[in-house]
């Protein structure tokens, strides 16, 4: 399986700040990456696919970028309905697998 | 909008199956090439996609899993079911059911998930 990592496992942020997540696929799988945002005792809603694509009604604020191995995912003014916590998956081979997740808290 | 709505048991009893059931409105199984997917959150957040039911062709599971999961459809109720065998407490998890956009995974709905606890 490929494994996908995510850092930091956990960020403190103001409101208004640009926050960056990573996340890191074990081996390349070109752009077929998507990020999803959980809040407590949800599904996971999807943001982004193939890496930067932004899903409908999901604010521009959002953005994705990378291929290959590296991905990430920025806030550009975090907001606070944006504390959550935020999971990669990628979908390029089976078994599709998700990162372990990043919680954004508030600072 | 679509929809979806798990239900089954919340309670299993380890070497026993478990079984659930997705409920779809809003899109018909039968059409649009999706997978209809089943995904699990460990109580330690984790997500661990379990398999998937591909209406015009053939299922494909988490091989991780070896051969307890099974996902059957019910087209006269547009429903699909999760079956998973011989379970253990390391089953314990909320299941959600979910939508893939045609043809990737790329699940763009879910349902709302159903917790599922292994144990005597």
């Amino acid at each position: 399986d490929i494994q996908m990592t995510q850092s930091p496992s956990t960020l403190s942020a103001y409101v208004g700040d640009r926050v960056n997540i990573t996340c890191r696929a074990s081996q390349s799988i070109t752009t077929h990456l998507a990020w999803y945002q959980q809040k407590l005792g949800k599904a996971p809603k999807l943001l982004i696919f193939s890496a930067s694509y932004l899903e409908n009604g999901v604010p521009s604020r959002i953005s994705g970028s990378g291929s290959g191995t590296e991905f990430t995912l920025t806030i550009s003014s975090l907001q606070p309905d944006d504390f959550a916590t935020y999971y990669c998956q990628q979908y390029d081979s089976f078994a599709w697998t998700f990162g372990q997740g990043t919680r954004v808290e508030i600072k | 909008q679509v929809q979806l709505q798990e239900s089954g048991p919340g309670l299993v009893k380890p070497s026993q199956t478990l079984s659930l059931t997705c409920t779809v409105s809003g899109a018909s199984i039968r059409s649009g090439g999706h997978y209809w997917t089943w995904i699990r959150q460990f109580p330690e957040k984790g997500l661990e996609w379990i398999g998937y039911l591909y209406y015009s062709g053939r299922n494909f599971y988490n091989p991780s899993l070896e051969s307890r999961p099974s996902i059957s459809v019910d087209t006269s109720k547009n429903q699909f079911s999760l079956t998973l065998s011989s379970v253990t407490a390391a089953d314990t998890a909320v299941y959600y059911c979910a939508r893939s956009k045609t043809g990737a995974g790329i699940f763009d709905f879910w349902g709302q998930g159903a917790l599922v606890t292994v144990s005597s």
